[in-house]
């Protein structure tokens, strides 16, 4: 499986804080992508990393790809308490056809303190 | 921005029964997808949908489910008899090619 697994699963810090999440998957990738996940919602899409790329920023996000260690990671500086959701790293593979299969990891579930 | 969306939000059904989920993806995204979520665990890949046929499937993507997209706009999900364990969030999502993924709210699904 190539299958993404988040690491921590669980994640507590005082808001102003940074926050690292990172991912690790098994086999080759076109991209990698990063969502956010409020209680009892929808996926929101936050950041894709294509396999030729090192690193991202988007806003106070900023994701890094390490494609020969097979991991990425997340980093959420200056921490809100709106920023608490669960976050998950998704592993793209393209298939055939113009096809391409999008497999989550379990997730890392962040709690911002106020 | 255009967004995906789902209908219903809640369907509470019996066991053996069959459901329908809806979805209406962005309108000129190709590919589609179901994907689903037992509570507080990880979100699965079901089934992708591309040029009105089955592209990949999963494992739990049984003879039970079957998916549709039966007038250019909606996208079905249907499971013909419902057990106790397909209660879940299930989720719709679309794609243009080799980009990110559009996510509906979800139809949280509880068999009874």
């Amino acid at each position: 499986s190539q299958q993404g697994e988040e690491d921590p699963q669980a994640l507590s810090i005082q808001e102003g804080e940074n926050a690292t999440m990172n991912c690790s998957y098994k086999t080759s990738i076109n991209n990698l992508q990063w969502y956010r996940q409020n209680s009892g919602r929808g996926l929101v899409h936050l950041i894709l990393i294509r396999s030729n790329e090192r690193e991202k920023h988007s806003g106070r996000l900023r994701v890094t790809l390490d494609t020969s260690k097979k991991s990425s990671s997340l980093l959420i500086t200056a921490s809100r308490a709106a920023d608490t959701a669960s976050y998950f790293c998704a592993t793209v593979f393209l298939l055939g056809a113009g096809s391409y299969q999008l497999t989550f990891g379990k997730g890392t579930k962040l709690s911002v303190i106020p | 921005e255009p967004e995906v969306t789902q209908t219903p939000s809640h369907q509470v059904t019996q066991m053996g029964q069959e459901v329908i989920l809806r979805c209406v993806p962005i309108s000129n995204h190709l590919y589609f997808y179901w994907y689903r979520q037992i509570l507080g665990q990880k979100v699965e890949f079901l089934v992708s949908f591309y040029n009105n046929e089955i592209s990949e499937k999963s494992e739990i993507f049984d003879d039970q489910f079957s998916v549709e997209r039966p007038d250019g706009s909606n996208f079905t999900l249907k499971i013909r008899s419902t057990k106790l364990e397909d209660s879940a969030m299930y989720f719709c999502a679309s794609t243009a090619y080799n980009s990110p993924l559009h996510f509906g709210n979800g139809t949280r699904l509880t068999v009874t």
